[in-house]
């Protein structure tokens, strides 16, 4: 069956380190994304990426990197400079990224806590 | 800017009950509203959706919505809940850019349903 795998589904990380969560999706979409989610609040787009090789921020991108080198896989890494990054994370795709002719899929989300 | 308003944190109804969740939203012109669901540590599935045309809207799982624009409003409605139906829900608005990343979610309604 299609669709998008994120891992690690928990994840658990020092103060000062970087850490990378994948996002693979089997469906043939060209554009995909990353969310960051808190609770009381919305989704929050961090990076997305229409085609392959090119990505663009959204509206918090800052202390986040993300890269697109295939079109099925956007790796997010949170870094160091990001100031409070314990979240939910949540990756999606879109075919063509146009809302008229499609669906965001979204991928079970993955949790990262730092200690 | 365009925002969308769930005014509604958390709802409890009674299995069978009906059911009736609230979304306003802020947009310069005709939007696309969108309902999505989210069970405890999962993704977002998409219930249903409104572009143009007809202002009722069925989706998936035996919900509907409807679009009031003198009230902006796309309230999603449910005549007998299950008690599968617990779980979060985000009203969502984007703009005839038709992109994803335009999107803007609300901060949710999570639904509890009692036996």
């Amino acid at each position: 069956d299609g669709g998008i795998t994120q891992s690690p589904k928990y994840l658990f990380r020092k103060e000062g380190q970087n850490v990378t969560l994948s996002c693979e999706q089997n469906l043939n979409h060209d554009a995909m994304y990353w969310y960051r989610q808190d609770p009381g609040q919305g989704l929050r787009l961090i990076y997305y990426s229409q085609i392959v090789n090119d990505f663009q921020k959204g509206d918090i991108a800052e202390g986040y990197s993300v890269s697109r080198e295939k079109k099925e896989s956007f790796p997010l890494t949170v870094t160091s400079a990001q100031k409070n990054p314990t979240a939910f994370y949540l990756c999606a795709s879109i075919d063509g990224g146009a809302l008229e002719a499609g669906e965001l899929f979204f991928g079970e989300g993955s949790r990262l806590t730092v200690l | 800017a365009q925002s969308v308003t769930q005014p509604d944190i958390h709802i409890t109804v009674s299995e069978g009950a009906s059911l009736e969740l609230r979304c306003n939203y802020s947009y310069g012109a005709t939007p696309y509203l969108f309902w999505y669901v989210q069970s405890p540590g999962q993704g977002l599935q998409l219930l249903l959706k409104y572009f143009s045309g007809d202002t009722l809207v069925q989706g998936i799982k035996g919900f509907e919505a409807e679009f009031k624009r003198s009230q902006s409003s796309f309230n999603l409605r449910k005549p007998s809940v299950h008690w599968s139906d617990a779980a979060e829900y985000f009203c969502a608005v984007g703009g005839h850019t038709g992109t994803a990343s335009k999107l803007t979610f609300g901060t949710g309604t999570r639904l509890q349903v009692t036996l």
